[in-house]
């Protein structure tokens, strides 16, 4: 079983439309959680930081349920611009180690 | 540097060729990275390095893999005797003082083995 699991989408919605999804995480000594983005055929790059009591940037919304083992990331109000690869990203005690899941694919239309 | 910088970009060898990768991290920071993404899938840890010191390979594939980093800088990934598995994104990161903030990916070296 891996050890971070992602519904891979595609997820294709219009522009404006509020869109959400989750991961799960198989170690529950996982401590630290981050979404990161990533473009076609570009390099990973960080979203956000997840925290345990929820946190915002703008349009985007981090969720950690740490009983259940699931993040969760909503994007409000689309943009085009928004059309990438989110990676679901949980470290454990080691400090340095990132671990990355699948992927999951969103695309925004006009 | 402004980023992480790696070569080449791309690169196509022949089954049972040897091939080097090469990363450059911005300058002055102290730990390096070494991730492999196959096609569809979220990056995978192959290698930590701090300054010269090679503290973790846990995730090296096989013996075929080898890293390096002599003067703590510029860091070279190795593949000895490429096998059409070792098809991938070969990703760079490094960050200023180790932990999980502030990594910065380079752009990758796309490896095909034919």
């Amino acid at each position: 079983r891996k050890e971070v699991e992602q519904d891979p989408g595609p997820f294709n919605v219009p522009e404006g439309a509020t869109v959400a999804f989750n991961c799960t995480y198989s170690n529950s000594a996982s401590q630290s959680f981050f979404w990161y983005r990533q473009d076609c055929r570009k390099e990973p790059k960080l979203l956000m930081s997840v925290y345990s009591s929820g946190n915002e940037d703008g349009r985007f919304t981090a969720q950690l349920n740490r009983a259940s083992q699931y993040i969760s990331l909503l994007i409000r109000d689309s943009k085009l611009s928004d059309s990438a690869t989110y990676l679901c990203v949980v470290a454990g005690s080691n400090d340095y180690k990132l671990s990355f899941g699948a992927g999951t694919t969103v695309t925004v239309r006009a | 540097g402004a980023g992480v910088s790696q070569s080449p970009r791309y690169k196509v060898a022949k089954r049972g060729q040897d091939v080097a990768l090469r990363c450059d991290p911005i300058s002055g920071h102290v730990s390096l990275f070494w991730y492999q993404q196959a096609l569809g899938q979220g990056p995978e840890f192959l290698t930590y390095f701090q300054n010269e010191a090679q503290l973790d390979k846990s995730g090296l594939p096989s013996d075929r893999f080898f890293a390096e980093r002599p003067e703590g800088s510029v860091s070279t990934l190795k593949i000895q005797r490429t096998q059409q598995e070792d098809s991938a994104v070969y990703l760079c990161a490094s960050n200023l003082g180790g932990g999980l903030y502030g990594y910065t990916f380079g752009s990758g070296t796309r490896l095909t083995v034919v």
